[in-house]
């Protein structure tokens, strides 16, 4: 049974400060790592997808993946009102099959 | 550009009732994948489709049945609905497998009663 762990918060961070989202995973064979944000009442929106070890930035976003200790995290820089929602932790096998996702972690941002 | 597309948005079934849940992409995506939500939880996969003529369960098909005749739709269906099956579901696509990201549906919010 693959899964996927994460911090359900809610997490509180200050307007302007960095959030830090956290993941980790039980698959040592997965390959592809993604975060999605939810709104409440929407539906999934891809954040950032990352592959290999390392860092990956977007704009404000960062992915880190580091495959050996099975974690993945996700940096919000410049954090904005907007940025509330919860955050999803997708994984990947490299198969046909679905994605396997965590719970979610629900950020909000205080102005 | 529509992306992928539900219907209903939603609906509320009395217990042992049936329905299908439509879904349709623009995409010209192969791979299709539905997912139910529970509150505070995860998306979980029901079912899933490489490509017209094939489906696969997922992790909790039990209840739900599928079928992919186009390339463009895939048909959830619920049999016999229990108050178990109250969830939000979400139709999903991508180019190749779980390599490549999903893209979502709005959702189907279902309440069985």
């Amino acid at each position: 049974q693959k899964e996927v762990e994460q911090n359900s918060g809610p997490l509180s961070v200050p307007e302007g400060a960095i959030a830090s989202l956290n993941c980790t995973y039980s698959d040592r064979g997965s390959q592809s790592f993604f975060w999605y944000r939810q709104y409440s009442g929407k539906s999934p929106e891809l954040i950032m997808s990352i592959y290999s070890n390392g860092d990956k930035e977007d704009g404000r976003f960062t992915a880190q993946l580091n495959k050996a200790s099975q974690y993945v995290s996700l940096l919000i820089r410049d954090s904005q009102p907007s940025d509330s929602a919860t955050y999803l932790c997708a994984v990947g096998g490299g198969g046909a099959d679905g994605l396997t996702f965590g719970k979610g972690t629900h950020l909000i941002i205080q102005p | 550009n529509a992306g992928v597309t539900q219907t209903p948005k939603f609906r509320i079934l009395k217990i042992g009732q049936s329905m299908t849940l439509q879904c349709a992409q623009d995409m010209n995506h192969n791979y299709m994948y539905w997912y139910r939500q529970d509150p505070g939880m995860g998306l979980k996969l029901i079912y899933y489709s490489v490509g017209a003529g094939i489906t696969d369960k997922g992790e909790v098909p039990n209840g739900y049945n599928v079928s992919r005749s186009t390339t463009e739709d895939f048909p959830l269906r619920l049999e016999l609905a229990a108050p178990s099956q109250t969830s939000v579901y979400f139709c999903a696509s991508s180019y190749a497998g779980s390599n490549q990201p999903q893209h979502f549906g709005d959702g189907t919010r279902l309440s069985i009663l």
